[in-house]
């Protein structure tokens, strides 16, 4: 079936360093999301990407979707410790079911002040 | 609105017991999903439905049951508990389009169940 990897599963950072975690899936994707959750707390949408080679921002946030559409990948600039937390990628496959999302296992980032 | 509401928090189950898991949403959200996790895991699609009387199992539906009897609600039930469901339960929703974020999910706080 349909698997989505992401790397690395943890990382831990000095605040002020940059930060990128990957995701790489099995199939050809749809559409690509990206959820962030923070400790005890519930997945949070951050953001779609669509289209094939597709780069997105959101302040230090950039997010990309491969040529392909089975990759994807989350670069955070300067992280602060407010970045703290574990971001999944999840992905919906064409003609998946019902547009069911698959969910990577996360990568949880550390940010030492 | 309050977006998806889960009941409980929190609850300690002993090995054999059964419980349901509340889940209602006030989006008027067509799509409902139930999903656990495990800790250091991602998260596991348990059942899904795509509206009032419709469901259907995800990767990991042993154990479980749902229904749909309503658009807002979709609760999750766990007849005999076991150890091996010992994990934070969580249930998102999300509408049929969404303009751009057609398929974006909406999750609750999450329901931390022990068994033992």
């Amino acid at each position: 079936g349909q698997q989505v990897m992401q790397i690395p599963q943890y990382q831990h950072v000095q605040e002020g360093e940059d930060f990128t975690t990957y995701c790489n899936s099995s199939t050809t994707l749809s559409n690509i999301q990206w959820y962030k959750q923070r400790p005890g707390g519930h997945p949070v949408f951050l953001i779609q990407l669509v289209k094939s080679g597709e780069v997105k921002k959101q302040k230090r946030l950039t997010f990309q979707f491969g040529e392909a559409k089975k990759n994807s990948s989350l670069h955070i600039t300067a992280t602060q410790t407010t970045d703290v937390g574990t971001y999944f990628c999840a992905g919906s496959a064409y003609g998946g079911s019902q547009g069911n999302l698959i969910f990577g296992k996360g990568t949880k980032l550390s940010v030492k002040p | 609105n309050a977006g998806v509401t889960q009941t409980p928090k929190f609850r300690i189950l002993k090995i054999g017991q059964s419980m349901t898991l509340q889940c209602t949403q006030d989006m008027n959200h067509n799509y409902m999903y139930w999903y656990r996790q495990d800790p250091g895991m991602g998260l596991k699609l348990i059942y899904y439905s795509v509206g009032a009387g419709i469901t259907d199992k995800g990767e990991v539906p042993n154990g479980y049951n749902v229904s749909r009897s309503t658009t807002e609600d979709f609760p999750l039930r766990l007849e005999l508990a076991a150890p091996s469901q010992t994990s934070v339960y969580f249930c998102a929703s999300r509408p049929i389009l969404a303009g751009r974020y057609q398929e974006t999910q909406y999750f609750g706080p999450g329901t931390r169940l022990l068994v033992l």
